[in-house]
Formats: structure tokens, C-alpha cells, sequence
């Protein structure tokens, strides 16, 4: 397996450009997300999807969007890049039940973004 | 600010000493999750303990959760220089939400 993969590793975009960060995993997992990291900030959870066709926001949303057609592709669409959005993107990935909640989350291993 | 807030910030200690890390949360829970990060890379699963727990053991670790305080203890025995890395809790809000909500992570630095 390859686990959840994640592309590109590294993308340089000016401001109002937009671009798709692609995620991809082979684990049959029912939940994905997406989570910027920021130095002193932590991951901040962007966006979320319990299953294909369906997703939801997560706690900065905004400027983000996704989509989820299949259960193994969830990408991140920045519509016109900002500064603010120069982060790490990390996405992930995990298996849930409704008794037990989220299992543990497989982490991809993020892209690096800067947006001038 | 964060539903999972850690102390302290940063932590530096010599190698075969103990480390401490403690998470605060301020809603109700389904599960408490520790994961650690190296430098530059993702995130790796460590430990999930459920809301019904109170203590679990993984080979050095040993996590607690208190539910009535709601916070949760992440315990590193007999450190190694390797274990240097960040830390992060990170809290399940239920199955409804589908949200796990990370805090924003202790910096251990272990001396060899």
C-alpha cells in the first residue's frame, strides 16, 4: 500500500493564481481531510469529507475548496492565492465507525506552499 | 482559541530522563489521540485512548485522560535523543461533527 500520497511536495504560486493540491489514498478509508500547518500555530483543520460526495468545513475554510467523487481522491482547490495561504498542507486520512469515532489518521507527507 | 491546548510550548531535557506533555480540551469527547511529527515531515499516530479510559501503555509511553478536567497526559520514560520531535494531541468531537481538532503541539528536544 502506498499509504496516502500527496502532490506536489513543494509549489510556488503569485497571488491570485490557483492551483489543486491532489491527495490520494489506497486504504479504503471513509475519511479524509485537510490541515494547514503554521509555525506556533499547529494543524488548523481546512476541510473535511466523511465519504465520497460528501464534505463539510473544518476551522478555516475560507479561500479553500474541495470536492470528494471518489473515496480515494480529495483535492484542495485554492481559487486565487493570497499570502496568507503560504503553509504547509498536510492531508489525511482514516477509518471511523459511528461507535468508535475516528481511528487513527494517516498522514501524507505534505505539500510546501509559497505564495508571493 | 483551540478545542486542544498543550503545555508547556517547548521542553528540553537530557537522554533517560522522563517527559511530560499535558493537553487541555474544552468540549465533551469521543477519543484523545497523541501524534508526533519529526522536523520537516507528516504526522505519525503514537496512541488514541476513548473517552471511557483512563490510562494506556505503548512500550515507553503511557497516556492518561481525565475526563472531569479534560485533559489528558502524555508520558516519554527513559527519553532518547530519537524522540526528539513535536507532539500534538489531538481530540475526536464525536461522530456527528466527523472533526478531529489538533492542538498546537509541545517541541521536545532530548539532549544525548
Amino acid at each position: 500500500n502506498a499509504g496516502v500520497t500527496q502532490t506536489p511536495k513543494f509549489q510556488v504560486l503569485k497571488t491570485g493564481q490557483s492551483m489543486t493540491l491532489q491527495c490520494a489514498q489506497d486504504m479504503n478509508h471513509e475519511y479524509m481531510s485537510w490541515y494547514r500547518q503554521d509555525p506556533g500555530m499547529g494543524l488548523r483543520l481546512i476541510h473535511y469529507s466523511v465519504g465520497a460526495g460528501i464534505t463539510d468545513q473544518g476551522e478555516v475554510p475560507n479561500g479553500y475548496n474541495v470536492s470528494r467523487s471518489t473515496t480515494e481522491d480529495f483535492p484542495l482547490r485554492l481559487l486565487s492565492a493570497a499570502p496568507s495561504q503560504t503553509s504547509v498542507y498536510f492531508c489525511a486520512s482514516s477509518y471511523t465507525s459511528k461507535l468508535a469515532g475516528h481511528n487513527e489518521q494517516f498522514f501524507g507527507p505534505g505539500t510546501r506552499l509559497t505564495v508571493l | 482559541s483551540q478545542q486542544g491546548e498543550e503545555d508547556p510550548q517547548a521542553l528540553s531535557i537530557q537522554e533517560g530522563e522522563n517527559a511530560t506533555m499535558n493537553c487541555s480540551y474544552k468540549t465533551s469527547i469521543n477519543n484523545l489521540q497523541w501524534y508526533r511529527q519529526n522536523s520537516g515531515r507528516g504526522l505519525v499516530h503514537l496512541i488514541l485512548i476513548r473517552s471511557n479510559e483512563r490510562e494506556k501503555h505503548s512500550g515507553r509511553l503511557r497516556v492518561t485522560l481525565d475526563t472531569s478536567k479534560k485533559s489528558s497526559s502524555l508520558l516519554i520514560t527513559a527519553s532518547r535523543a530519537a524522540d526528539t520531535a513535536s507532539y500534538f494531541c489531538a481530540t475526536d468531537l464525536g461522530s456527528n461533527t466527523g472533526k478531529l481538532i489538533f492542538g498546537q503541539g509541545t517541541t521536545l528536544q532530548v539532549k544525548p
